[in-house]
């Protein structure tokens, strides 16, 4: 079974400090991808990475950065919290698509989210 | 950029009732993901559709993907307590890197 670990379940920080959300995967996947969660408004991609230090910016990225040296680990980044990055974090993985498998979506595994409040 | 329409936004119902949740884009796509999140996990997918006309079961779940290419359903018939969560649509956008999009999510509560 895939495994996808985000290292805290719930975290507290204040304003202006800088926040490291680890996400380590044990599948061998290609891709990793960190959402955000708000009740209302779903998920939403921050960032994804298909490759050891690629990254590639998702829908709402702005205040976030993130980091994939080693191919099993992507974190996310908040360079100086604000309050309204309150929210769940969830990490994913998936395996590349191969041309043969067009129309074909891996399904993304998923961690069990961090809950991250901002003070 | 790309949107999922998913409703109902929650629904509160008896166990044993029938559910029903939909979908709809105005985008066509070749695929149709639904995901579950049971209460502090993450989502889990359910099922996924390939073929439009396509109907696909998974135990008491039932999806499927709409002709027009634009929307999908799914059905859960005679629900039960641990039924309960949030479901949600997905869309591959990006190529080979497998990233989706969501819709907004159908909050399930089942009284028992």
């Amino acid at each position: 079974d895939v495994k996808v670990t985000q290292s805290s379940r719930y975290l507290v920080k204040r304003t202006g400090e800088k926040v490291f959300l680890e996400c380590v995967q044990d599948m061998d996947h290609e891709n990793m991808f960190w959402y955000r969660q708000d009740p209302g408004l779903g998920l939403r991609l921050i960032y994804f990475s298909y490759d050891v230090k690629m990254k590639e910016k998702g829908d709402i990225p702005e205040g976030y950065s993130v980091s994939r040296e080693k191919k099993e680990r992507f974190s996310l980044i908040l360079e100086s919290a604000s309050t309204n990055q309150t929210s769940m974090y969830l990490c994913a993985s998936s395996p590349r698509k191969q041309a043969r498998d067009r129309g074909y979506n891996s399904p993304l595994h998923f961690g069990n989210g961090t809950r991250l409040t901002v003070t | 950029g790309q949107q999922l329409n998913q409703s109902p936004q929650s629904m509160f119902i008896q166990e044993g009732e029938d559910v029903s949740m939909n979908c709809t884009s105005s985008s066509i796509f070749n695929t149709w993901l639904w995901y579950k999140q049971d209460p502090g996990e993450g989502p889990v997918l359910l099922i996924a559709l390939y073929k439009a006309g396509e109907l696909t079961s998974n135990g008491r779940l039932t999806a499927q993907f709409g002709i027009t290419r634009k929307d999908s359903f799914l059905n859960i018939s005679a629900s039960i307590p641990s039924d309960v969560g949030i479901y949600f649509c997905a869309q591959n956008y990006g190529g080979s890197q497998g990233n989706l999009i969501f819709g907004k999510g159908t909050k399930l509560s089942v009284k028992p």
